[in-house]
């Protein structure tokens, strides 16, 4: 079955508000990575996260491994974060084992 | 500014040919991978190369097979391919346990 499990599927914004994004995972992690794939396809890493909180910008992931959970927190939304967040579990060190799940597509709208 | 290159972009072929993807990285990391990711969007890894040795292969088909060069170039060759392998082929490549990645921008390939 599905290791990673994202929620919601969909997400729509109006500019300036908040989002907080789900990710849930079916075995034990040894670091959740957060990413932004743009609507052309091209992909970016955000935050990685092997447990607690990690802020960047308007970016916040918080990783709960005991529990096989983690949220990403966009704050202050812009139209330019629309596009598709995913999240992926590592359950070795060096990428080894490493499940992504379906995603969420975050739609910022004025 | 690209930093992850992969040549073709696009690529239409027919069942049972080979064709072969290059990617190429400027960025001086010790770690590449090639991923998948099909019509739903879903991404998988399929293979990690560090110090061109090979570190992961997810239950990858056997026709499948990376090569490299150094530890700067990943190509990636499918031997006589089949329609389920029409996707997207993204390339990546780290620092090796690094937090992060950079992506090539993808190689899409349509199998008639």
């Amino acid at each position: 079955g599905q290791q990673v499990q994202q929620s919601p599927a969909s997400l729509v914004l109006q500019e300036g508000e908040n989002a907080e994004l789900q990710c849930n995972f079916s075995s034990t992690a040894t670091r959740l990575q957060w990413f932004y794939q743009r609507p052309g396809g091209s992909l970016v890493s955000l935050l990685s996260n092997p447990s607690g909180t990690k802020h960047t910008g308007r970016l916040t992931s918080t990783t709960v491994t005991k529990e096989r959970r983690g949220s990403l927190h966009i704050s202050s939304s812009q139209i330019t974060d629309s596009g598709t967040y995913l999240c992926a579990m590592e359950r070795g060190t060096g990428y080894q084992n490493f499940y992504f799940g379906k995603g969420t597509s975050l739609t910022v709208i004025p | 500014e690209t930093a992850v290159f992969q040549t073709p972009n696009y690529h239409v072929t027919q069942v049972g040919n080979e064709v072969s993807f290059n990617c190429k990285q400027t960025l001086g990391h010790d770690t590449m991978y090639w991923y998948k990711q099909d019509s739903k969007k879903l991404l998988k890894i399929m293979f990690s190369y560090n110090n061109k040795q090979l570190i992961v292969n997810e239950t990858v088909p056997r026709r499948f097979s990376p090569q490299s060069s150094d530890k700067a170039h990943l190509n990636l060759r499918i031997k006589s391919v089949e329609p389920e392998d029409s996707a997207v082929y993204l390339c990546a490549s780290s620092y090796w346990g690094g937090d992060e990645q950079y992506f090539g921008p993808g190689t899409r390939l349509t199998v008639l």
